[in-house]
């Protein structure tokens, strides 16, 4: 079963704003990470956030982390229309402060940004 | 490009069938992992090997194995396929385990599409 949940499945912007995207989880995390994929190809590492961080930033890439929460949120600023993807959430588990990155990732939200 | 390498590209076999999957990861990834993804099971996690042994498992089944070769390279078998195997199978590199604390980037190759007719 999946372990992320994120929100929502399809975004649909124009270029130049923002996406807003949101992922929760059920079990404790030794890190979450983001990842794009574009349609039918391989996914691209965007972002590592550890259960200790609550924000990161990469570029126009920001993501928060509430562990009291389980969830996360991935923000695209001044979207492009290179940016329409799949965006996927992936928990990695803590299992007793041990990871073998076994990574469960959610169904993902289709984000697509019209020109 | 993540430095992860897959082949084939596309697969397409019979019912019953068995075949092969080939990953070379990162250059000094120890770590490869497995990863399917279907249109209703998302993408889900097969199995991992760290430096050439098994060490966790997900939802794999009995008729698919996999191994790591002493050059780091691994291969997934995929046997007596059933239509529902028809997926997008990836594999994924990463340095180490990510334990003690440390974190667990993963780098994915760009598939192998099965289709199985």
């Amino acid at each position: 079963s999946q372990q992320g949940e994120e929100d929502p499945q399809a975004l649909s912007i124009q270029e130049g704003e923002n996406a807003t995207m949101n992922c929760s989880y059920k079990t404790s995390i030794n890190n979450l990470q983001w990842y794009r994929q574009n349609s039918g190809r391989g996914l691209v590492h965007l972002i590592l956030i550890r259960s200790n961080e609550r924000e990161k930033h990469s570029g126009r890439l920001r993501v928060t982390l509430d562990t009291s929460k389980k969830s996360s949120s991935l923000l695209i600023t001044a979207s492009r229309a290179a940016d329409t993807a799949s965006y996927f959430c992936a928990t990695d588990p803590n299992a007793g402060g041990t990871s073998y990155g076994k990574l469960t990732f959610g169904q993902g939200t289709i984000l697509t940004v019209h020109p | 490009d993540s430095g992860v390498t897959q082949t084939p590209k596309h697969l397409i076999t019979a019912t019953g069938q068995r075949v092969t999957l080939r990953c070379s990861p990162r250059s000094g990834d120890l770590s490869v992992y497995w990863y399917q993804q279907s249109l209703d099971q998302g993408l889900q996690f097969l199995i991992q090997y760290y430096n050439g042994e098994e060490r966790a498992k997900g939802n794999i089944l009995e008729r698919f194995s996999a191994q790591q070769f002493p050059d780091l390279h691994s291969e997934l078998n995929l046997s007596s396929l059933e239509l529902g195997d028809s997926a997008l199978y990836f594999c994924a590199s990463s340095v180490g385990l990510g334990t003690g604390g440390r974190n667990n980037e993963q780098f994915f190759g760009p598939g192998t599409r099965l289709t199985v007719l």
